[in-house]
């Protein structure tokens, strides 16, 4: 079966743009939870959906947000890109709640110019 | 503080030789998992564990609630097992995650 896709695989952005950021789970998971990692801070926990609803929400600015859709595909936004925001941000889905099973994607590289 | 701490930061072994990897943590957790990272970025989940052993292959891993401690094992490794691991867990307060800042791991032949 499918595992997690998230696209795009790079994206390069300017400071102060806005990007958005795509995660398909694998069918039948409906808990999907986005990460990002820089080399200075590793990975840190962003927020995760399940049942279309935000769930948790790690100490990230109000920059950064997501929505989960009906089909448990979740977008993740940042706005007013800043340097810092350079990172790979990678979503994993989970079956449930419990975190039973989570698969990671492969992630996203961005990088803000 | 951080939540989650890992021994060592970094690693070298040779092929054939038995790897430990350690990991603490602070918080009161409903899982920990132990996570692999190969250069390029790609995470694979190896284990979640809420009590006692698992084993997967030439993997093992054991955690201890009361000590708030978990082991990775990897018995003969191999050169194709360097990459990161790290280990993070999921708190029993609202499944918050939080993460060590990973072993990285290199087997030479």
């Amino acid at each position: 079966k499918a595992g997690v896709t998230q696209t795009p695989r790079y994206l390069i952005k300017t400071r102060g743009q806005q990007v958005t950021l795509s995660c398909s789970p694998i069918s039948g998971h409906r808990s999907v939870s986005w990460y990002q990692q820089t080399p200075g801070q590793g990975l840190q926990f962003l927020f995760e959906y399940f049942s279309e609803t935000q769930r948790n929400k790690g100490n990230f600015p109000g920059r950064f947000s997501g929505r989960q859709f009906s089909n448990s595909r979740s977008e993740m936004n940042v706005s007013t890109l800043e340097l810092g925001d350079s990172a790979l941000y990678l979503c994993a889905s989970s079956p449930n709640r419990q975190g039973d099973g989570y698969t990671f994607g492969s992630g996203t590289r961005l990088t803000v110019v | 503080k951080n939540e989650v701490e890992q021994s060592p930061q970094n690693l070298t072994a040779q092929e054939g030789e038995f790897i430990t990897i350690n990991c603490s943590y602070s918080v009161g957790i409903s899982a920990l998992h132990w996570l692999q990272q190969h250069p390029g970025g790609g995470i694979v989940s190896l284990f979640m564990l809420s009590s006692g052993k698992k084993k997967h292959g030439r993997l093992i891993a054991t955690i201890n609630i009361q000590e708030k401690h978990s082991s990775l094992h990897i018995t003969a490794s191999h050169p194709r097992d360097s990459a990161v691991y790290i280990c993070a867990v999921s708190s029993n307060t609202g499944n918050q995650f939080y993460f060590g800042t990973g072993t990285s791991l290199t087997v030479i032949p």
